[in-house]
């Protein structure tokens, strides 16, 4: 298994474009999870995903940010539309639920100018 | 509310020694506790984790303390490396929301 890929790894764009930061999850793993990494602020959970149902989207920051689990092994959060705050460092992770250890993706480095 | 405060954020120690981190949660529930090194422009990775259970884990060089009581848990790397540079994590599960909130990080360097 190639792990949790994430796809693009860089993304840049302007103020006001969509962006649609997308996942594959490891085959098996139930438990899906979006982080966002940033200096200030660390590493914050966005949503969590089990059995592709939405658990937490607590850390969503606000309507902009939606995320989907269209099956069991894919995912996309999406920013519509993106403001310059948004710049950060996207991280999914899979897993066998919240109590188990958590398997990162690589990544996508978004910057919004 | 949900914590995790976790110092120091910066730690250099000279190769060889031993590196302590700390950190505090604030749900008395929290029953899991995992630790993720991340390298410079890399992904976090799992180290070590705890469960309320017990009160230490070893593997190797790393070790993870609990005290219940006082709601907190440390990370020990001893005989440390220059491999050992890198950005730590702890976190701690909130039993209610069921979801694992991260401390801010420390970032060790090893000197040699």
């Amino acid at each position: 298994d190639a792990g949790v890929i994430q796809s693009p790894r860089h993304e840049v764009t302007e103020m006001g474009q969509e962006v649609t930061l997308r996942c594959k999850l490891i085959s098996g793993h139930n438990s899906l999870f979006w982080y966002r990494q940033t200096m200030m602020r660390g590493l914050e959970l966005l949503i969590y995903f089990n059995n592709n149902v939405p658990i937490d989207d607590s850390g969503m920051p606000e309507d902009r940010f939606s995320a989907k689990m269209p099956n069991a092994s894919f995912s996309t959060l999406k920013i519509q539309p993106s403001e310059p705050r948004d710049s950060a460092v996207y991280f999914c992770a899979s897993g066998m639920g919240v109590r188990a250890e958590a398997f990162f993706g690589q990544g996508t480095r978004l910057t919004v100018v | 509310g949900e914590n995790v405060e976790q110092h120091p954020s910066t730690l250099s120690v000279q190769e060889g020694d031993s590196a302590v981190i700390k950190c505090t949660y604030s749900d008395s529930a929290s029953n899991y506790f995992p630790w993720y090194k991340q390298e410079l422009g890399k992904r976090p990775q799992l180290i070590i984790d705890i469960r309320s259970n017990v009160g230490e884990k070893k593997d190797q060089r790393i070790a993870v303390t609990l005290n219940k009581t006082a709601k907190h848990f440390s990370l020990h790397i001893t005989e440390t490396q220059p491999e050992d540079s890198a950005v730590y994590f702890c976190a701690a599960l909130i039993q209610g929301a069921q979801k694992l909130v991260f401390g801010q990080g420390t970032r060790l360097t090893i000197n040699p």
